[in-house]
């Protein structure tokens, strides 16, 4: 069973509002992803780390920004919210040895008015 | 870079029957990792099976089984005896290899399967 927490599961938040999205895993996971997934569509890669104060972008441009300061925490902050923002937020933790599986959170579905 | 291929955007499947789904990836690299995984309508991701580049065998999970075709490029997932609780999307994703490449997924555009009671 996979220890990987994301709150909230749900929010709704008007524009230009600064929000931030949290992702904790208590399983110790060096590696952290955090995933944009619009509904019924592929998941795009945003951010990742490969640990403590290691931060890199991903495939896909986001105006988000993220931090890891703890191994455990991972969140992820958009400045000013906007309606394109809106989707769903997956984070993700992966283990060190093969298969190097990832573990996902519950996800949060954020919605910009 | 790594591309994943997934044709069949939605399918219906009779309950007890058997479901494959297609998975065609691209990549340059020798040694890779494939995953299938579930996302049921509540939104989580739920890791079904793996098969590594150098697996001879297919892998299996249950139910769950990989028709693996290294030279095809191909990676199908089989659902045998299908249950109403396998309604779902199903993702099919290559993990890249490599320190710089941060163990990192790509996802293909997934599957969408109904079972029919």
């Amino acid at each position: 069973e996979a220890d990987i927490y994301q709150t909230p599961r749900y929010l709704v938040i008007g524009t230009g509002k600064k929000i931030t999205l949290e992702c904790s895993q208590t399983m110790g996971h060096d590696k952290m992803y955090w995933y944009q997934q619009d509904p019924g569509m592929e998941l795009h890669l945003i951010h990742y780390s490969y640990g403590v104060n290691s931060t890199e972008k991903g495939d896909l441009s986001s105006e988000s920004t993220v931090s890891r300061i703890r191994t455990e925490h991972f969140p992820l902050t958009l400045e000013s919210a906007r309606p394109s923002h809106t989707s769903q937020y997956l984070c993700a933790s992966s283990e060190g040895i093969v298969p190097y599986e990832q573990y996902f959170g519950p996800g949060t579905r954020l919605t910009v008015t | 870079a790594q591309k994943i291929t997934q044709t069949q955007p939605g399918m219906f499947v009779q309950e007890k029957e058997a479901v494959t789904l297609d998975c065609t990836y691209d990549t340059s690299d020798q040694s890779y990792g494939l995953f299938w995984y579930k996302q049921p309508s509540s939104g989580e991701m739920i890791f079904l099976i793996y098969q590594g580049s150098y697996d001879e065998q297919n892998a299996t999970e249950g139910r769950y089984s990989l028709n693996f075709q290294k030279a095809r490029k191909s990676a199908n997932l089989v659902i045998s005896a299908s249950q109403l609780g396998d309604s779902a999307m199903y993702f099919c994703a290559m993990r890249e290899l490599g320190k710089a490449a941060g163990n990192k997924l790509t996802f293909g555009g997934g599957t969408r399967v109904l079972v029919k009671p």
